[in-house]
């Protein structure tokens, strides 16, 4: 099966506007989760959808979004960008082996706001 | 909500060594305990997990353990080599079939030859 993949891979924007990641999940899995990644945080989860309904959020501000679609591809949004929004964005897409899910992240994309 | 913590932030060992990792949850209904290696620039892959039924699971030089009473997880890397050297990050998942992941802050290992 081919991995998670993420597009755009790097990304350089100004404050103020906004940015769209996508998605895309290993065949077959429906939830997909985003998390930021920054030296100073770590991994901090975003969000998280399953079959287009987001089921858990993080304590990010309203500025971050996502959605999903029905073929389980999934795009976060963040607007008004910030300084702090710099950061690594990480997606990983689940499936449910047992009573947990099993978690693959894709490679990321590097946002640098400028 | 759950907290992990994990210590320490940063460990040294000879090649050949052991390492340890340990980590502490907060929400005695966590139920699942991965593993993560992150090599510098590069995604974290899951390495081992765990689950609430099992006490210790073992994959060639790798291990964890959990202490569900403690609410404390470990690994343990032995014979270790230079390709160890990573960031290792340990999660806890939330109750029931519900995916919500938190993350250690990391362990930068580094394996010295």
């Amino acid at each position: 099966k081919a991995g998670v993949t993420q597009t755009p891979r790097y990304l350089i924007k100004t404050r103020g506007q906004q940015v769209t990641l996508s998605c895309s999940p290993i065949s077959g899995h429906r939830s997909v989760s985003w998390y930021q990644q920054t030296p100073g945080q770590g991994l901090q989860f975003l969000f998280e959808y399953f079959s287009e309904t987001q089921r858990n959020k993080g304590n990010f501000p309203g500025r971050f979004s996502g959605r999903q679609f029905s073929n389980s591809r999934s795009e976060m949004n963040v607007s008004t960008l910030e300084l702090g929004d710099s950061a690594l964005y990480l997606c990983a897409s689940s499936s449910l082996v047992g009573a947990a899910y099993e978690q693959y992240f894709g490679p990321g994309t590097r946002l640098t706001v400028t | 909500g759950e907290n992990v913590e994990q210590h320490p932030s940063t460990l040294s060992v000879q090649e050949g060594d052991s390492a340890v990792i340990k980590c502490t949850y907060s929400d005695s209904a966590s139920n699942y305990f991965p593993w993560y290696k992150q090599e510098l620039g590069k995604r974290p892959q899951l390495i081992i997990d765990i689950r609430s039924n099992v006490g210790e699971k073992k994959d060639q030089r790798i291990a964890v353990t959990l202490n569900k009473t403690a609410k404390h997880f470990s690994l343990h890397i032995t014979e270790t080599q230079p390709e160890d050297s990573a960031v290792y990050f340990c999660a806890a998942s939330g109750r029931g079939g519900y995916q919500k992941v938190t993350f250690g802050t990391g362990t930068k290992l580094q394996v010295i030859p």
